[in-house]
């Protein structure tokens, strides 16, 4: 099992310009989440999904919007990115919404 | 206001010297308290949920510890390999979502 995939593992955008991350999960979990790690802070929930066809905000979600394709895949889209998006962007997934999360390795995003 | 505070921000240690890593919070109908390991360039890993004041679990020469207000992680003879950053968080009965403290770098210097 491959566990939480994430891609690309690091990307470098221009101000302005769109990207979507890509999530995939093998262990049938059913609830899928993204979130953003700035230094000195904590992980911030962007938005999360707690089953297939339902997508919900976190802390977080100005400029960001995502798309439950499947129960595997979990997709963030940058419609019109900011140096303030600028982040390590981590996906995870659990078997339901209270249980534990397990994380994918991460993008890293560089806006400039 | 729901917080989850981490103490220190970082710690050095020598291989051997025992020390424990705090995580105190406020939150309202405490769910869980969720410890990972997260090391450079990775995922956080998981490695223990705590439910209830005075449950306490342990793996290798990690034990993780639960009072009203805060969780102590506890560690034993370190060795330069348990160097990572660990994280908490904590989930509230009244939403799904969790939250995270800063986290704790520990370097265990050989």
């Amino acid at each position: 099992n491959a566990g939480v995939t994430q891609t690309p593992k690091f990307q470098v955008l221009k101000t302005g310009q769109s990207m979507t991350l890509q999530c995939a999960q093998d262990m049938n979990h059913n609830s899928m989440y993204w979130y953003r790690q700035d230094p000195g802070m904590g992980l911030r929930l962007i938005y999360y999904s707690a089953s297939e066809g339902t997508t919900d905000k976190g802390e977080v979600p100005n400029g960001y919007n995502v798309s439950r394709l499947n129960k595997r895949e979990f997709s963030l889209r940058l419609e019109s990115a900011a140096p303030s998006q600028t982040s390590v962007y981590f996906c995870a997934s659990s078997v339901g919404v209270t249980a534990t999360q397990y994380f994918g390795p991460g993008t890293r995003l560089l806006v400039l | 206001e729901d917080q989850v505070t981490q103490s220190p921000e970082a710690l050095r240690l020598q291989e051997g010297e025992s020390s424990s890593l705090n995580c105190s919070y406020t939150v309202s109908g405490l769910r869980g308290l969720f410890w990972y390991r997260q090391d450079p360039g990775k995922g956080p890993e998981f490695l223990f949920t705590l439910y209830s004041a005075g449950e306490e679990k342990e793996k290798e020469r990690l034990k993780a510890t639960l009072t009203k207000k805060e969780s102590f992680l506890h560690i034993t003879a370190p060795k330069p390999e348990d160097s990572a950053t660990y994280l908490c968080a904590v989930g509230k009965t009244s939403n799904y979502q969790l939250i995270w403290g800063a986290g704790t770098k520990l370097i265990i210097k050989p």
